[in-house]
C-alpha cells in the first residue's frame, strides 16, 4: 500500500497567521490527492481534492498545491473555526490511506 | 437528502466478530461505491475496504484482508461490515462513506465499536 506522512504532527499557531502542511507519498500519486478537515467527534470535511482544487462552499483562504509525492495544504489567514485535525488522503490506488493528521491548535 | 444511518455502539469480546450496517436513503445506493473508514480513540483515518454495490465487488486494506467482509443489499440500501478475531485494538469509531468522483461526499454517524473482556 502507498504510505502516505504528514509533517508537522501538531502546529501551534495564532488567528491570522499562514499555516502550512506537508504531505508526502511513498510513490507518485500524480495529482490524486484530498485534504480533509476534521472536528472532535465529528466526521472529516472534504477540503480540496485533486491537490489542488477547492470543494464547494470551502472558504478560498484554504488552497493546496504538489504533485507526483510531494503536497502542501495552506491555509493563508488562520481562523478560530480552522482549529481542527487535518488528514491528507490519497485515492491514486482503490487501496486508499490517509496520512496520520496534523493537530492545528491555538497557539 | 442523502444520509446513511449506521447501526448502534457495539461492546464485544476480544475473539468474537462485530456486523455493523449502514443504511443509504435519498440517492441511488447502486451508483456509488461505500467505502469503511475507523479512528481508533485518539489516532488518525483507516480505511479498510470498500463496495461497488451494482457490481457486488468489495476490495480490502491488505491489513484487514482476511478478517473483513463487506458486502451490500441493494433490495435495502444497507451496506455491512463485519470484522472477525476481534481484539483491543480494534476498540474505534467506524464510519461508512458514499464515493462519488472518486472521493467521499457523505459520512455515516459513525459507529463505536468497543472490545473488551
Amino acid at each position: 500500500d502507498i504510505q502516505m506522512t504528514q509533517s508537522p504532527s501538531t502546529l501551534s499557531a495564532s488567528v491570522g497567521d499562514r499555516v502550512t502542511i506537508t504531505c508526502r507519498a511513498s510513490q507518485s500519486i500524480s495529482s490524486w490527492l484530498a485534504w480533509y478537515q476534521q472536528k472532535p467527534g465529528k466526521a472529516p470535511k472534504l477540503l480540496i481534492y485533486k491537490a489542488s482544487s477547492l470543494e464547494s462552499g470551502v472558504p478560498s483562504r484554504f488552497s493546496g498545491s504538489g504533485s507526483g509525492t510531494e503536497f502542501t495544504l495552506t491555509i493563508s489567514s488562520l481562523q478560530p473555526d480552522d482549529f481542527a485535525t487535518y488528514y491528507c488522503q490519497q485515492y491514486n490506488s482503490y487501496r486508499w490511506t490517509f496520512g496520520q493528521g496534523t493537530k492545528v491548535e491555538i497557539k | 437528502q442523502v444520509q446513511l444511518v449506521q447501526s448502534g455502539a457495539e461492546v464485544k469480546k476480544p475473539g468474537s466478530s462485530v456486523k455493523v450496517s449502514c443504511k443509504a436513503s435519498g440517492g441511488t445506493f447502486s451508483s456509488y461505491t461505500i467505502s469503511w473508514v475507523r479512528q481508533a480513540p485518539g489516532q488518525g483515518l483507516e480505511w479498510m475496504g470498500r463496495i461497488i454495490p451494482i457490481l457486488g465487488i468489495a476490495n480490502y486494506a491488505q491489513k484487514f484482508q482476511g478478517r473483513v467482509t463487506i458486502t451490500a443489499d441493494k433490495s435495502t440500501s444497507t451496506a455491512y461490515m463485519e470484522l472477525s478475531s476481534l481484539r483491543s485494538e480494534d476498540t474505534a469509531v467506524y464510519y461508512c462513506a458514499r464515493v462519488a468522483r472518486e472521493l467521499i461526499d457523505y459520512w455515516g454517524q459513525g459507529t463505536l465499536v468497543t472490545v473488551s473482556s
